[in-house]
């Protein structure tokens, strides 16, 4: 079965400052996804960046990108110039490449907090 | 607003009581899943529907679970005879097959449901 682990139950910010928020997993498949996902307090759920394994290049969106590392099974968040409105939970999820594949699998959050 | 919508957004119940909760994918989504959230931990999924069809459903749905999803529209999770460990955060995220947005789940705002 796949797991997700997040070891930073924690972390902490100042503003402007660079972030890295780690995340590892375990698979026996070759092609998947992963994926990080923002939950501000008491907000909804929103998709910050996505990774299909199979590509090579990290993926970038704005202040936020990953490092890949397919080998290690590691999946690392990125946030560069650190903004008030970036504090939330942040989770690490997998899902399965094959089209009946459907469920995320999440790890158990970062809390993240960014001081101003 | 398009977005996934769940109602009610809070339930406060007795245990022993049965439950009810509904949600509303984005129009166009075929796919809608639910996933139970507790206290400090990440979402874990319970079972997923492609349009009317429930294709998967995880072992933490226990017999007193059930979720359906007529015409491949709304879907309603019900939990019967509810226990104080049923307390937690119930969300459901819809996806589609099609176009930029290729399997990205979009997450509503949740149920959070209390059992004295």
């Amino acid at each position: 079965a796949q797991t997700v682990t997040q070891s930073q139950p924690e972390m902490s910010v100042q503003e402007a400052e660079t972030v890295t928020l780690s995340c590892t997993y375990d698979t026996s498949e070759s092609d998947y996804y992963l994926f990080w996902y923002k939950q501000p307090p008491s907000r909804q759920m929103i998709l910050v960046i996505r990774q299909e394994a199979y590509k090579q290049q990290n993926a970038t969106e704005n202040r936020f990108s990953v490092n890949f590392q397919k080998a290690a099974k590691s999946f690392s968040l990125k946030i560069s110039d650190s903004q008030l409105g970036d504090a939330a939970m942040y989770f690490c999820a997998y899902r399965g490449y094959g089209g009946s594949q459907g469920n995320l699998i999440f790890g158990k959050g970062t809390k993240l907090s960014v001081k101003p | 607003d398009t977005g996934v919508s769940q109602n009610p957004r809070h339930k406060i119940t007795k245990r022993g009581q049965n439950v009810t909760f509904r949600c509303d994918p984005i129009s166009e989504h075929n796919r809608l899943y639910w996933y139970r959230q507790t206290l400090g931990q990440g979402p874990e999924f319970l079972t997923y529907f492609q349009n009317e069809a429930q294709l998967e459903k995880s072992r933490l749905l226990s017999d007193r679970f059930s979720a359906e999803r007529p015409k491949g529209s709304f879907s309603t999770l019900e939990i019967q005879r509810t226990e104080q460990g049923d307390s937690a955060m119930y969300l459901c995220a819809s996806s589609t097959q099609s176009g930029p947005y290729y399997n990205e789940q979009f997450f509503g705002p949740g149920t959070r449901l209390t059992v004295l």
